[in-house]
């Protein structure tokens, strides 16, 4: 099947600083990918969707200037968590959909990001 | 908005028991519905889906079947085994298939 990895899996670093997350479609091309963030207990919630080659749509009271998201390549995209606070403490996990599929509601996910701000 | 509910874990049974995990919606439209599972230490995998009223979803013995007169979608599983022991992610699908809305989990745990 379809394998999206995630870099790094875990990241810990000082509050003020930035942490980028990096996104790779490995075996398919994808037109559109989507990050979420994982509160413990809590469902998935979707913070972005982005399609390669243009600005990321963002969700409602997400922050797009503090979640920075690049969709650069086909198999490419980058969160960037901007000036980290503890707060922003999180699993973060992205999705791909295979733009040449015909099943493109199928979501395939990476497997996600421990961020800890200290 | 749309939203999906599925029962509080966690959910501990005896190897070969039978399994439901209970999901309901609320959505505009005809939403498509799925099932994912994360295992442990891995990403989310889609274990099986349904795109309209009636059809039945299965994979690996799990099965769910779309009902939209009680607006559910529960998993079921005839004889489970520790290795289905994971965290199973009931959502939906809708509006031209950008969006995808989870429900909260519900961790199962197989004991032998």
């Amino acid at each position: 099947g379809a394998v999206v990895s995630q870099h790094p899996s875990r990241v810990i670093c000082k509050s003020g600083t930035s942490v980028k997350i990096e996104c790779r479609s490995l075996d398919f091309q994808a037109t559109t990918m989507f990050w979420y963030r994982q509160f413990p207990k809590k469902s998935l919630m979707l913070m972005a969707t982005s399609n390669e080659g243009s600005k990321a749509t963002y969700e409602q009271g997400v922050e797009k200037d503090k979640f920075l998201i690049n969709h650069a390549s086909l198999t490419l995209s980058t969160l960037t968590v901007t000036s980290a606070h503890p707060e922003d403490s999180s699993f973060y996990i992205c999705s791909a959909r295979d733009g040449t599929s015909g099943s493109q509601e199928t979501q395939y996910f990476g497997p996600g990001t421990r961020l800890l701000v200290l | 908005g749309d939203s999906v509910t599925q029962m509080e874990g966690p959910v501990t049974l005896s190897e070969e028991a039978f399994l439901t995990i209970n999901c309901t919606y609320t959505a505009t439209g005809y939403p498509s519905l799925f099932w994912y599972v994360q295992y442990p230490g891995e990403g989310l995998q889609l274990l099986l889906k349904a795109t309209k009223a009636d059809d039945k979803g299965s994979n690996k013995g799990f099965e769910a079947t779309y009902r939209k007169e009680t607006t559910s979608f529960h998993l079921e599983k005839g004889s489970v085994q520790v290795s289905d022991s994971a965290v199973y992610f009931c959502a939906l699908s809708s509006g031209g298939y950008q969006k995808v809305t989870f429900g909260t989990g519900t961790k199962l745990q197989v004991i032998p």
